[in-house]
């Protein structure tokens, strides 16, 4: 089955530090990967996905195969940045057959601070 | 466009009692689903609608129900809520084009306390 993994529940980080999300996952074949966000008080919105390879906000994630993994990444971390962040992987084979499915993570909550 | 919208915001029940929660979406999607936010367990599937007319379970189905009313509209009910299933409830759609480039929208959730 598979499975998505965020080690880290918390990540504190000063304002221009760099931040980085762990996102590990368990999947026999290519998965499709994304990142959501979700601010205080708001609802869960897409914020990347590997297909893509485009920069949003200024994050970046690069799906590594060999090691399973697409860690979100931003240089300089921003206060706005603070919100919990989900990885999620959806089985490109059962797209048809599972209606578009996703398997979430954890969640990292992020805290930028001033 | 209103997107995916939820009824109600907050709710309240006692152990025993029995609820439905409201989804609804105007993007003419032709999947939805519904999901629990537990901390630290991240979104959990508990059932979807892969196309109007058909439902099916999700990772964690137990003690819910669900109608998919007609192709805007997919309700949850809790039959006999248990203090196990205080949560935050989301409701998502996504248009299902079949190519697999469209991605999942999500309602701005519903938080319920089961006493």
């Amino acid at each position: 089955a598979q499975r998505v993994t965020q080690p880290e529940k918390l990540l504190s980080v000063f304002k221009g530090a760099p931040v980085e999300l762990k996102c590990n996952y368990s999947y026999s074949g290519s998965p499709e990967l994304f990142w959501y966000v979700q601010y205080s008080r708001q609802r869960l919105q897409l914020l990347l996905r590997h297909i893509s390879r485009e920069s949003i906000k200024g994050f970046t994630a690069d799906l590594n195969k060999g090691e399973t993994s697409f860690h979100l990444k931003k240089p300089f971390a921003q206060e706005e940045d603070s919100a919990m962040y989900y990885c999620a992987l959806r089985d490109p084979l059962m797209i048809k057959a599972a209606g578009n499915k996703l398997t979430f993570g954890g969640g990292t909550r992020v805290l930028v601070k001033p | 466009n209103a997107g995916v919208t939820q009824t109600p915001k907050f709710q309240v029940l006692k152990t025993g009692q029995s609820m439905t929660l409201q989804c609804a979406q105007d993007m003419n999607h032709n999947s939805m689903y519904w999901y629990r936010q537990d901390p630290g367990m991240g979104l959990r599937l508990i059932y979807y609608s892969a196309s109007e007319g058909t439902t099916d379970k999700g990772e964690v189905p137990n003690g819910y129900n669900v109608s998919r009313l007609n192709k805007r509209e997919f309700s949850l009910r809790l039959e006999s809520a248990a203090p196990s299933q205080t949560s935050v409830y989301f409701c998502a759609s996504i248009l299902a084009a079949g190519d697999g480039t469209d991605t999942q929208y999500f309602g701005p959730g519903t938080r319920l306390t089961v006493l």
